[in-house]
């Protein structure tokens, strides 16, 4: 089974630049959600996205954005980049059952801006 | 500001020894609190995970060890190995949802 693919690995941008991030879950998950790392602030939580609909949301400026697609995969923009949004980008996805569900991580993807 | 406080930053530990990862969070309405691993250029990958019903729960080598009235929850790793060098990251969650907060994270070294 396939795992959660996040395209592209690696990104270089220029600041004032817009980026958009692809997420495709693992087949039949409905949930994903997007997470920024970085060595400073850790893992943080950017949003949960569950049958196309914005479930929950962190604490970031309306610059970050997404969306989800009828068949769950979900992308992730990022407008009017700033150095710091400097990241790895990290997706996930849980199957369609409530509860203390796994979420499963890909391998992300390295924006760098400049 | 909902937080997950986790200590050490960073842990080195010869092979055969224990690992202790330690955590502490504030908001009670927390309700699984898994624990993560992360290899270098990898996502993180669901190693262990406890519901504040249970003081403990052991999978192989890793054992979660968990405090509700303290609020409190740590990793050990027994046996230590130097395949478990990684950083190690507490998280908790709240519900159904999939809004994970993470800990700080400890990047484990297992020496020879």
């Amino acid at each position: 089974k396939a795992g959660v693919t996040q395209t592209p690995r690696y990104l270089i941008k220029t600041r004032g630049q817009q980026v958009t991030l692809s997420c495709s879950p693992i087949s039949g998950h409905r949930s994903v959600s997007w997470y920024q790392q970085t060595p400073g602030q850790g893992l943080q939580f950017l949003f949960e996205y569950f049958s196309e609909t914005q479930r929950n949301k962190g604490n970031f400026p309306g610059r970050f954005s997404g969306r989800q697609f009828s068949n769950s995969r979900s992308e992730m923009n990022v407008s009017t980049l700033e150095l710091g949004d400097s990241a790895l980008y990290l997706c996930a996805s849980s199957p369609p059952t409530g509860g203390n569900t796994e979420a499963f991580f890909g391998q992300g993807t390295r924006l760098t801006v400049v | 500001q909902q937080q997950v406080k986790q200590s050490p930053q960073s842990l080195i530990v010869q092979k055969g020894g224990i690992s202790i990862i330690n955590c502490a969070y504030e908001n009670t309405a927390f309700d699984y609190f898994p624990w993560y691993q992360q290899f270098p250029g990898k996502g993180p990958a669901l190693l262990i995970a406890i519901r504040p019903d249970v003081s403990e729960k052991k999978e192989g080598r890793f054992t979660i060890s968990f405090n509700k009235s303290a609020k409190q929850f740590s990793l050990h790793i027994m046996d230590s190995q130097p395949g478990d060098s990684a950083t190690y990251f507490c998280a908790a969650r709240t519900g159904g949802y999939q809004k994970v907060t993470f800990g700080t994270g400890t990047k484990l070294q297992v020496i020879p």
